[in-house]
This record gives structure tokens, sequence and C-alpha cells, in this order.
């Protein structure tokens, strides 16, 4: 199967874009969804992003999602971004037999 | 609104079986196009998919726990249940269960957690 790469973490300022990258390493990043969920200190995920780009309701339209098959990869983008933006972000992703991966997590930090 | 609720016990031993229940409402698991899945997060760590189920009850299992889970769904209930043998202290995790959306989209087929549950808390020792 194929593992997702994120950056363990990074960190922007308030009002800044940030983007979070998630990289397979095997297989086209195009021929599954990539999904991304976020995690805020001591809740449960919620979904930001489903289908490589697009939005839940609810979700504000300052998260964006993209792939790059050059680098077989995925991008969360927040831009705007602010203080309750601060948690951890999951890419996601499911393979040809419908068996799922997680990526390892990216730890946002708005100063 | 779609809810999902975990339960089971908060503390298990080594070697013992651990049965989780995913009890939920706003949905039905006889209705195509739903699926209910576990995901588990270790203290501290990431999140990881251990298996879910469809609503005509075709099951996926992670690979490398395979041969530990059983996945089953009870549609009069509401409820969807997940048993893992063998528990290890590796296995203290907190326990997610989640709603799955699967649907045809531009003639391709797609699917995503769309709702978590609170999760709940396993910790395994002796």
């Amino acid at each position: 199967n194929f593992m997702l790469t994120q950056p363990h973490s990074v960190s922007e300022s308030p009002g800044k874009t940030v983007t979070i990258s998630c990289t397979r390493s095997s297989g086209s990043i195009a021929s599954n969804d990539v999904h991304w969920c976020q995690q805020r200190p001591g809740s449960s995920p919620t979904t930001v992003i489903y289908e490589h780009y697009q939005r839940p309701s609810g979700v504000p339209d300052r998260f964006s999602g993209s792939i790059d098959s050059s680098s077989n990869s995925a991008s969360l983008t927040i831009s705007g971004l602010k203080t309750e933006d601060e948690a951890d972000y999951y890419c996601q992703s499911y393979d040809s037999t419908n068996h799922w991966v997680f990526g390892g997590g990216t730890k946002l930090t708005v100063l | 609104q779609i809810t999902l609720k975990e339960s089971g016990p908060p503390l298990v031993k080594p070697t013992q079986t651990l049965t989780l229940t995913c009890s939920f409402s706003g949905f039905s698991l006889t209705t195509a196009g739903v699926g209910v899945g576990w995901i588990r997060q270790p203290p501290g760590k990431a999140l990881e998919w251990l298996a879910h189920i469809y609503w005509d009850d075709d099951k996926r299992y992670s690979p490398s726990l395979k041969s530990r889970l059983t996945i089953s769904k009870d549609t009069s209930g509401n409820q969807v249940v997940l048993t893992m043998i063998n528990m290890d202290p590796v296995d203290t995790a907190t326990y997610y269960c989640a709603h799955l959306l699967c649907y045809d989209s531009s003639a391709s087929y797609h699917e995503y957690f769309q709702h978590w549950g609170q999760g709940t808390l396993v910790t395994v020792s002796s």
C-alpha cells in the first residue's frame, strides 16, 4: 500500500496564508480522492476538504484544497489565518480496494 | 442531524478482547451509500484507519490488523460493533467511529468520512 507524508509542523502569523503538503509514496495522487480533516486540541476530527478540493457546508472559503500530479502531492491552503485555525491537520486517501490511509498529521501553529 | 457515539470499556488487560460499539442516529445502514468506519489515535500520535462496513455488509480491514479485527452491523439497532482480539499496551488509543458517505460524481466513485464521533479512550494495561 502507499503512504501519505506530511510535514510534522508549520507555523505562520495571523492573517497570513499557509500551505500544508501531503505526498503520496506510490501510485498517482489523482487516482483516488484526497480529503483533509482538522483536529483541534481535545476534539474529534472534522472534515474541512473532501474530494481533493470540495468544502463541506460551514467550512469557510479560507480553506482550499488542490493536487499536483508533478509532485504527486495534495495541498491544503488556509488563507487569512486565525488563531482558531490552530490545530492538527490530516490528509487521507484510499486505494482501489477501498483501504484507507491517513497521513502522519501536521501541527499548525498560528503565532 | 447525524451523530455517532462510541462506547466500550475504558480499560482492558493485555491479551483480552476489546469490544466497541458505535451507536448512531440521523442515518440508517440499510440505506445505500453509507457506511461506518473505525479510526484510532494513540495518545499524541496520528490517526490510523482500522476498518469500515458498508450498507450492503461489505467490509474492509486494515491489512496490518486484519487478523485481529471483526466489524459487524446491527441494522435494526443502528449500531456497529468492532472487536479486536489479543489486545496489547500499544493498542492504547482513542477509538473513533465515523459516518462514511459513498456516492458517484462525475462518473467516478467517491467516499469520505463525513461525520465523526467524540471518541472513547481505551487503555490496555494489566
